[in-house]
């Protein structure tokens, strides 16, 4: 079975800083991993995905992730936050082969704050 | 281009009525999934269609809740006799194909209020 964790509800960080949502995941094979962000009544939004080869991948809105296998992390980051970027953020898993759905974490809250 | 999109938005209704919520996925997309996004549960995945294969329904919580793909292109979501623990945010996801790492495109969803 695959899961994901997102271990913090609430992430607040100040306009300019450097900001870190952390995702960690389980799955028995190789995972597919993707970041999603939702605003206020609105669907999901695609960020990025990690499929293989470079750890580091940049997505959109100049965010990106770094897989970690050693870890099994896939921890959403940005080198400097806008108040824009505040939003609902959600780590979702598929693993490779049969598993069709995505799991998805319990979503974290990002408030960046002027 | 044009996105996936639900209908309707908001859909508010009585204890114990049916309702069908639809969904259009973007146009070619042959992966079509419904997840339900509620408090204290988080996105939970429903149902998924792949082309003309037979759904995975592994996700519906309970005989009250079923759906259709007509035409490999738009889908409905029922759910018989409603309760108030369907009250939620109904979202729809398509992909261009099923499994690997295709991202999937999801609808602005329904917000269901069951009184």
């Amino acid at each position: 079975a695959q899961s994901v964790a997102q271990p913090e509800d609430q992430v607040n960080v100040a306009e300019g800083n450097p900001l870190t949502v952390k995702c960690t995941y389980s799955v028995s094979g190789n995972p597919y991993l993707f970041w999603y962000v939702q605003y206020p009544n609105r669907g999901l939004q695609f960020l990025l995905k990690y499929i293989t080869g470079d750890n580091l991948v940049k997505g959109s809105y100049g965010f990106e992730a770094e897989f970690n296998k050693s870890q099994t992390s896939f921890h959403l980051k940005k080198p400097s936050a806008l108040v824009s970027d505040s939003a609902l953020y959600f780590c979702a898993v598929r693993e490779g082969g049969s598993a069709r759905q995505l799991t998805f974490g319990s979503g974290t809250q990002l408030t960046v704050l002027p | 281009g044009a996105g996936v999109s639900q209908s309707p938005s908001n859909k508010v209704t009585e204890k114990g009525k049916d309702v069908e919520l639809r969904c259009d996925p973007i146009s070619g997309h042959t992966a079509l999934y419904w997840y339900r996004q509620s408090l204290g549960q988080g996105l939970e995945f429903l149902i998924y269609f792949q082309g003309n294969s037979a759904p995975d329904k592994s996700g519906l919580p309970s005989d009250r809740f079923s759906a259709e793909r007509t035409g490999g292109s738009v889908s409905t979501l029922t759910i018989q006799r409603t309760q108030q623990e369907d009250s939620a945010v109904y979202l729809c996801a398509s992909s261009s194909a099923s499994g690997g790492a295709h991202e999937q495109f999801f609808g602005p969803g329904t917000r269901l209020t069951v009184l």
